[in-house]
């Protein structure tokens, strides 16, 4: 079974100021997919990562692979009220296991006006 | 695009009542889909994976006799929990692989199911 580390669990900070959040994993993934959800609402897709060492922007926020397809970051810089959210790594195993996603347990992010 | 459809988005229901969720892909065809329940403050929990034409494969602990999947095209799959019980209230989110399984999955804006 792959686990999926995600940290931090929950972040509340300014207006302004910027952020990381790890997605870490002893497994290899194929692929790592970020997602941001709203309450009562289904997760919207923002990236998907496949090769390793790859980094992909989008806007303010900065997705990053490791090396090795283990771990992926999301930093944001200088957040908006509007990124408030859930905040969802999930990875793809290879070979048979590639059309499930294993998900982290979420980052919850509160950016104060 | 890769656009997902669920319905309803939300139903209230009495206790012994069974609901049917619906989960269309408008825009491509889906052979594989995903049921996944999501608890508050917590994120996605896969109940299950839904393939076109044959029977679903559901996760360990998830009652297949509680949760009935039907894939019977390639852009409907239907979740129905039959004789719901409050605790069985819960957001249940669908999604979809687009083409022949690759990733990512395109998720469906859920379904909030209260059992009273």
């Amino acid at each position: 079974t792959q686990l999926l580390e995600q940290s931090p669990q929950f972040l509340s900070i300014q207006e302004g100021e910027n952020l990381t959040v790890y997605c870490n994993s002893s497994s290899v993934f194929s692929s790592l997919q970020w997602y941001r959800q709203e309450p009562g609402e289904g997760p919207v897709l923002l990236v998907t990562v496949v090769t390793g060492g790859e980094v992909k922007k989008l806007k303010r926020l900065t997705f990053q692979f490791g090396d090795a397809r283990k771990d992926s970051s999301l930093h944001i810089t200088a957040a908006q009220p509007g990124d408030t959210g859930l905040y969802l790594c999930a990875g793809a195993a290879g070979g048979a296991g590639s059309y499930q996603l294993t998900f982290g347990k979420g980052t919850k992010l509160s950016v104060i006006p | 695009g890769a656009v997902v459809s669920q319905h309803p988005s939300w139903v209230i229901c009495k206790s012994g009542t069974s609901v049917k969720i619906e989960c269309r892909s408008l825009d491509f065809q889906a052979t594989t889909m995903f049921w996944y329940r999501q608890f508050p403050k917590q994120s996605l929990m896969l109940m299950a994976t839904s393939n076109e034409g044959s029977k679903a494969t559901y996760e360990q602990g998830v009652e297949k006799d509680k949760f009935l999947i039907n894939h019977a095209s390639l852009t409907l799959s239907t979740l129905t929990v039959t004789s719901a019980h409050p605790e069985d209230s819960s957001f249940y989110i669908c999604s979809a692989l687009k083409g022949q399984g690759k990733q990512p999955q395109h998720f469906g804006d859920g379904t909030r199911l209260s059992i009273l």
